[in-house]
């Protein structure tokens, strides 16, 4: 039972245009949410984050909306580089009782061409 | 400050044999959480330590297990390797925690081959 799906595997994207990775979740305890991005041969790195109080969160290009009744994050990179080709990871967050657990969906790999 | 090691980078074993990951995490973390990335599948979370005790699992079978040490480094362990073992297990560490208490810091994993 997947509860996060990202259901692009993949997206091709202009420079300079915006990418827009989509993820939806069927877990209404989840109450954080965050981006990874992963390059090859590399472990994944933290891009952003946002809280369930919250519907958008920006850092500089990045911006993450939450829409809590649909259920669904979407992630906006505006202006799209060729340094953002990756595969990029949304996760979500609950309480377990004993901590908090992160469930990740499959990936979407981004691709920037020039 | 040295970033999330695991070893080894690369190994290929046969079915039925065992095998031993390990990871160091950043030095002041105490959480250490195991990843298994394979394609179509994302990353799945296999369970956390934190200061020696497992605190979350997900839904793997008994053949993984792991253990963290007082110093925060952990192992994993598969036993009986089957050949859908295959993939990429990655180490992620954090001061506190999954989620709100903070992000989790990658190491660049351990590729399993599985013949």
């Amino acid at each position: 039972d997947q509860q996060v799906k990202q259901n692009s595997p993949s997206l091709s994207v202009q420079e300079g245009r915006i990418s827009i990775l989509n993820c939806d979740y069927t877990n209404s305890m989840f109450d954080y949410f965050l981006w990874y991005k992963k390059y090859p041969a590399e472990g994944p790195t933290f891009l952003i984050s946002i809280s369930s109080i919250k519907d958008k969160n920006e850092d500089g290009r990045f911006t993450v909306f939450l829409n809590k009744s649909a259920k669904h994050l979407s992630l906006h990179i505006v202006p799209s580089q060729p340094g953002d080709s990756a595969v990029y990871f949304c996760a979500a967050s609950e309480y377990t009782g004993t901590a908090s657990k992160l469930t990740f969906g499959t990936g979407t790999r981004l691709q920037v061409t020039l | 400050k040295a970033g999330v090691t695991q070893t080894p980078r690369y190994l290929i074993k046969t079915r039925g044999q065992q095998v031993t990951l390990s990871c160091s995490p950043i030095s002041g973390h105490r959480s250490v959480s195991w990843y298994q990335q394979t394609p179509g599948q994302g990353l799945q979370f296999l369970f956390e330590y934190f200061s020696e005790t497992q605190r979350n699992k997900g839904n793997f079978p008994g053949r993984f297990s792991g253990r963290q040490f007082s110093n925060s480094r952990s192992e994993m362990n598969v036993s009986t390797l089957e050949l859908g073992d295959s993939a990429l297990y990655l180490c992620a560490s954090s001061f506190s925690g999954q989620g709100l208490a903070g992000e989790l810091f990658f190491g660049e994993g351990s590729r399993l081959t599985v013949l």
